[in-house]
């Protein structure tokens, strides 16, 4: 039969305030970490990344908290634009041993901002 | 800023038909990926590509797909003959080193009619 596309989590937020995207990951293995910004028609665009020997991690108005317990990441987002509304992915993967990189991505959020 | 380039943006085939996708990695980049996404869903995985050979491919990686990087500048992607569920984006990417972050390219839109 015909598939049918997932349907996203979303988050819709005024200009300002802050989000939170969340993820959970499947691998226990997987020990580096991405958050990607994919805007309509376009690439999947590097946000932050963080390794499973932090649980924090801070950039340019984006923060990512990973807990390896219960295989969670997010992505904090201050003061949000409305530049920033696109589809938000997690991606996990393993950064050495017989891993040649594969990122495997999670379902993604639509982010929307307001103004 | 350093950037994967892919060609064409928008490809329309007939069913059957073989199409060459095609993308020029970050030119000091050692690893080389092709993933696929479906309007509405999320990234997957279906090939990577290391020391001129195939490293990993996933199950959506059958007989019909191949890849070269015949030149060591340019990494196709080439399905021999194209299924109306081979319609996607089609994104390539490259790392200079596992554990460092992904640069992808902007992606080919394939539409088989």
């Amino acid at each position: 039969g015909e598939s049918v596309g997932l349907h996203l989590p979303t988050l819709s937020v005024q200009e300002g305030d802050n989000s939170i995207i969340n993820c959970a990951y499947s691998n226990s293995a997987s020990d580096y970490f991405i958050w990607y910004k994919q805007e309509s028609g376009k690439g999947p665009q590097f946000i932050i990344d963080i390794r499973s020997n932090m649980d924090k991690r801070q950039g340019q108005r984006v923060t990512v908290l990973l807990n390896k317990t219960v295989k969670h990441l997010s992505l904090q987002i201050a003061a949000t634009q409305p530049g920033d509304s696109a589809v938000y992915f997690c991606a996990e993967t393993g950064a050495g041993g017989t891993s040649y990189g594969k990122l495997t991505f999670g379902q993604g959020t639509i982010l929307t901002v307001h103004p | 800023e350093p950037e994967v380039t892919q060609t064409p943006s928008h490809q329309v085939t007939q069913m059957g038909q073989e199409v060459i996708l095609r993308c020029v990695p970050i030119s000091n980049h050692l690893y080389f990926y092709w993933y696929r996404q479906i309007l509405g869903q999320k990234v997957e995985f279906l090939v990577s590509f290391y020391n001129n050979e195939i490293s990993e491919k996933s199950e959506i990686f059958d007989d019909q797909f191949s890849v070269e990087r015949p030149d060591g500048s340019n990494f196709t992607l080439k399905i021999r003959s194209t299924k109306l569920e081979d319609s996607a984006m089609y994104f390539c990417a490259s790392i200079l080193d596992r554990g460092r972050p992904y640069t992808f390219g902007s992606g080919t839109r394939l539409t088989v009619v």
